[in-house]
């Protein structure tokens, strides 16, 4: 089946570091990725939608400038937090879709603790 | 604006018996695709089952099935034979079937439902 690979699974990082999360389609191409935030015991929040050389979409109150996003190639899109702070410590989620009639499949999500 | 409803913050369940997971969604879309999707203590989020809304017959994976109401707008989950293993969040999504004119597509999930399966 179809895989995704989000690296690193855990990441613990002093405030103001910037922290670069990557994901990967492994097996797919991968036309479009998804980067979600999941709060504890809660659903799953939309961060940006991004497609294969062109600039993410970002959903309402994501910051842009905070939240980089490249999506470089076919198999590969990264999150880059900027300057991360502790209110930014959370669960974030990337998951692939390849063509439009395909689900999205997840990546493993990385934690986020920012000091 | 689509919306997705999960009415049941936690279930439980006797392990080898049957439980049924609600979701209810609002669209004047004709076209789109509905998921559950399993989130174990691992994180991991899992595709477990889809369903195509143009299709009357309701999908099927192994001991999972759905219910798809469609004039009702609903799209139950039903778990048989429960193990221990099915123990999870689910969250049940929906998607448009036709590119938007946004020009991204979106996936609109509900809160979850916790299950919990009794040994």
């Amino acid at each position: 089946g179809a895989v995704v690979s989000q690296h690193p699974s855990r990441v613990i990082c002093k405030s103001g570091t910037s922290v670069k999360i990557e994901c990967r389609s492994l097996d797919f191409q991968a036309t479009t990725m998804f980067w979600y935030r999941q709060f504890p015991k809660k659903s799953l929040m939309l961060m940006a939608t991004s497609n294969e050389g062109s600039k993410a979409t970002y959903e309402q109150g994501v910051e842009k400038d905070k939240f980089l996003i490249n999506h470089a190639s076919l198999t590969l899109s990264t999150l880059t937090v900027t300057s991360a702070h502790p209110e930014d410590s959370s669960f974030y989620i990337c998951s692939a879709m390849g063509d439009n009639y395909q689900p999205q499949h997840f990546g493993d999500g990385t934690r986020l603790s920012i000091l | 604006a689509q919306t997705v409803t999960q009415s049941q913050p936690e279930m439980s369940v006797q392990e080898a018996e049957t439980v049924t997971l609600s979701c209810t969604y609002d669209t004047s879309e004709s076209d789109y695709y509905l998921f559950w999707y399993k989130q174990p203590p691992s994180r991991q989020m899992i595709l477990v089952i889809r369903q195509e809304a143009y299709k009357q017959q309701n999908a099927t994976e192994n001991r999972f099935s759905v219910n798809f109401q469609k004039a009702a707008k609903s799209f139950s989950l039903k778990i048989s034979d429960s193990q221990l293993g099915d123990a999870a969040m689910y969250f049940c999504a929906y998607r448009s079937y036709t590119y938007p004119t946004s020009g991204t597509y979106k996936y609109i999930f509900g809160t979850g439902t916790r299950l919990k399966v009794l040994a």
